[in-house]
């Protein structure tokens, strides 16, 4: 089976530019979560995704979105980016919920 | 507010010998515990969980051990290999939520 997929690896952007990663699950996953992860902080829950309902969300501005579609796919958007939007998103597939997740290489953005 | 801490950044042994990473929640609502390593330019991989029915689980050379009363949970790693050097996560969750917390990780050096 294929493992989590995101799109793309490395990013540069500058501030005030959005951004949109993507993340294919493992065929059959149907919860699909993101994180952020900043030295020193770990990482961070961004939002939780089944069958492309937002079923949990963290503490992050609304700057930050997310969506899945039918296909359990999902994407996450940032607008406006900041300085401190410079991390590595990881998002992660389970079948049902987050009872144990397989995590995909990341998307690292930096934010210049 | 860190649930989830892991006091010790990093922690070097030698090849051979036990390693003992440490992880201490606040929140007495959570109910899983798992446990992720990650490698550089990698994705976090799962190595390991506990219900907090358990106080221990094992799986080959891990071994995690629960302590609810003192809200504390540990990955022991027997023997230790070179190949075993990582940052280690610990995370935990709570019934409804559809989401991990996680530690800000321990990184671990294993010495030939």
């Amino acid at each position: 089976k294929a493992g989590v997929t995101q799109t793309p690896r490395y990013l540069i952007k500058t501030r005030g530019q959005q951004v949109t990663l993507s993340c294919s699950p493992i065929s059959g996953h149907r919860s699909v979560s993101w994180y952020q992860q900043t030295p020193g902080q770990g990482l961070q829950f961004l939002f939780e995704y089944f069958s492309e309902t937002q079923r949990n969300k963290g503490n992050f501005p609304g700057r930050f979105s997310g969506r899945q579609f039918s296909n359990s796919r999902s994407e996450m958007n940032v607008s406006t980016l900041e300085l401190g939007d410079s991390a590595l998103y990881l998002c992660a597939s389970s079948p049902s919920g987050i009872e144990t997740q397989y995590f995909g290489p990341g998307t690292r953005l930096l934010v210049l | 507010d860190q649930q989830v801490k892991q006091n010790s950044p990093s922690l070097s042994v030698q090849e051979g010998r036990i390693s003992i990473l440490n992880c201490d929640y606040t929140n007495s609502m959570f109910d899983y515990f798992l446990w992720y390593k990650k490698y550089p330019a990698e994705g976090p991989t799962f190595l390991i969980s506990i219900s907090s029915i358990k106080d221990k689980n094992e799986d080959g050379r891990f071994t995690v051990f629960l302590n609810k009363s003192a809200k504390h949970l540990s990955l022991h790693i027997v023997p230790s290999q070179p190949g075993d050097s990582a940052v280690y996560f610990c995370a935990a969750s709570r019934p409804g939520f559809q989401k991990l917390v996680f530690g800000t990780g321990t990184r671990l050096l294993v010495s030939p």
